[in-house]
């Protein structure tokens, strides 16, 4: 089966800069997605990574290692705006298995 | 339009009843796909569409849970005697196709909040 692990919270102050941990068992791997969910709305695309390695979207930055099964979401200069859930996703060929997600928490 | 739009927002009904919701995707997506999200957790997925036809069916609960994508008609969902356990948001994605899925990502649309009571 298809499993991701992440943590189910993690807090910053405004400024920082903080890392998200995803780790997966899947079969048939293509790549790992980060999505962003404000409040229970629509998720949305943050990035993707098909390769090893680093992508970088502004302030937003995407790692994977798939030797490790492993990749990290970085989100620097954190702002108010940035707390949401983050769910860390792997792409087979039918389609994304979601991980539990992260809660972000950005106080002042 | 470049959005996925779903309907209804909110669906109420008692156990036992029918529950059909809707989702239009976006305009040259070939490929739709439903997820049950309970409590803001995981997003299960349900089903997949590749046009009209099933792509992947194995999340679907066979006995009550139904899907179909036709031409020119939006996506439907549809539960036959909710239970309790189906009170969910039912997510609706759309994406390019094979070659841009993970590039693009998926396009979700805003949910259907179905309580069952």
């Amino acid at each position: 089966g298809q499993s991701l692990e992440q943590p189910s919270e993690v807090t910053a102050v405004e400024g920082a800069i903080v890392q998200i941990n995803c780790t997966y068992q899947t079969s048939g791997f293509y790549g790992l997605s980060w999505y962003q969910q404000h409040d229970g709305g629509a998720p949305t695309f943050l990035s993707y990574n098909a390769l090893d390695g680093l992508e970088e979207t502004g302030r937003f930055s995407s790692f994977l290692s798939r030797s490790d099964s492993y990749g990290y979401l970085l989100l620097q200069e954190l702002q108010m705006k940035d707390s949401a859930s983050y769910f860390c996703a792997a792409l087979t060929y039918s389609t994304l298995t979601f991980g539990k997600g992260t809660m972000l928490l950005v106080s002042p | 339009g470049e959005e996925v739009a779903q309907t209804p927002k909110h669906l109420v009904r008692g156990e036992g009843q029918k529950a059909k919701l809707y989702c239009a995707p976006i305009k040259g997506h070939s490929y739709v796909f439903w997820y049950q999200q309970v409590l803001k957790n995981e997003f299960k997925f349900l089903i997949s569409f590749q046009n009209e036809n099933v792509f992947d069916e194995t999340g679907m609960p066979k006995e009550r849970f139904s899907a179909k994508c036709l031409p020119n008609s939006p996506c439907s969902l549809e539960i036959q005697a909710t239970k309790l356990e189906d009170s969910a948001v039912y997510f609706c994605a759309s994406s390019r196709g094979e070659s841009g899925t993970g590039i693009f990502g998926y396009t979700f649309g805003s949910g259907t909040r179905l309580t069952v009571v």
